[in-house]
């Protein structure tokens, strides 16, 4: 059975840095692309940030709003895909999820099919 | 980053009803566009991948249309348990962004 589990959130001030981390377990982690979604208090999805497998380059993305801030990795060896948070902001309050993206061979779409239970983070003096 | 505009935001609705959602995106993604249902303390549940295929399990009172930048998600004869949050996503470039939701209510 597939698992996602974040930990690393918690309180911290304007400014700092905070790293999450998602230990997968019940599938082969490095054949799949991973994916950071968070939902602030009241608000919407919002996708993050995304890194490839490492058989597509193990690459990373991130959106605009975090972009230069916000970093994503892996640990394949781990099981581990982590997101790097630096200088952080109080908008960044949110829940923060791990999720699996999966290829559908049939329609050639990406999709996500697997999430965490989320990691809170407030970001607060 | 390709940019979402999903419309309402809110929807009320009753049991029977038909119900339209849309979604708009700021390029051309073809049919890389998903759907998902959010209800309050689960995980969000992919409904429809690549704007048109139902996924297994899924009641088919629910479908997807749309290609290119404007795609819709109908929900026909609204049950009690349709009544949550849905989202569509973009899977084109990622970081695969979210439109804004719609949180559909009785």
């Amino acid at each position: 059975e597939v698992h996602l589990v974040e930990s690393g959130g918690g309180l911290v001030q304007p400014g700092r840095s905070l790293r999450l981390s998602c230990t997968a377990s019940g599938f082969i982690f490095g054949e799949y692309a991973m994916n950071w979604v968070r939902q602030a208090p009241g608000k919407g999805l919002e996708g993050i940030g995304f890194i490839r497998s490492k058989n597509y380059g193990g690459t990373s993305v991130c959106a605009a709003s975090v972009k230069g801030r916000f970093t994503i990795s892996r640990d394949d060896s781990k099981s581990i895909a982590y997101l790097q948070m630096n200088s952080l902001k109080t908008e960044d309050t949110a829940v923060y999820y791990c999720t699996r993206v999966n290829y559908q061979d049939y329609d050639g779409n990406s999709v996500i099919d697997y999430w965490g239970q989320g990691a809170l983070v407030i970001v607060s003096s | 980053d390709i940019q979402m505009t999903q419309s309402p935001s809110s929807l009320s609705a009753s049991v029977g009803d038909r119900v339209t959602i849309t979604c708009r995106t700021s390029q051309n993604i073809y049919t890389y566009l998903n759907w998902y249902q959010h209800k309050p303390g689960k995980a969000p549940k992919l409904l429809i991948s690549a704007a048109s295929n139902l996924q297994s399990g899924v009641p088919s009172r629910f479908s997807g249309s749309g290609s290119g930048t404007d795609f819709t998600l109908t929900i026909n004869s609204l049950q009690p348990e349709d009544f949550a949050t849905y989202y569509c996503q973009q899977c084109y470039i990622p970081p695969y962004s979210f439109g804004q939701g719609t949180r559909l209510d009785i």
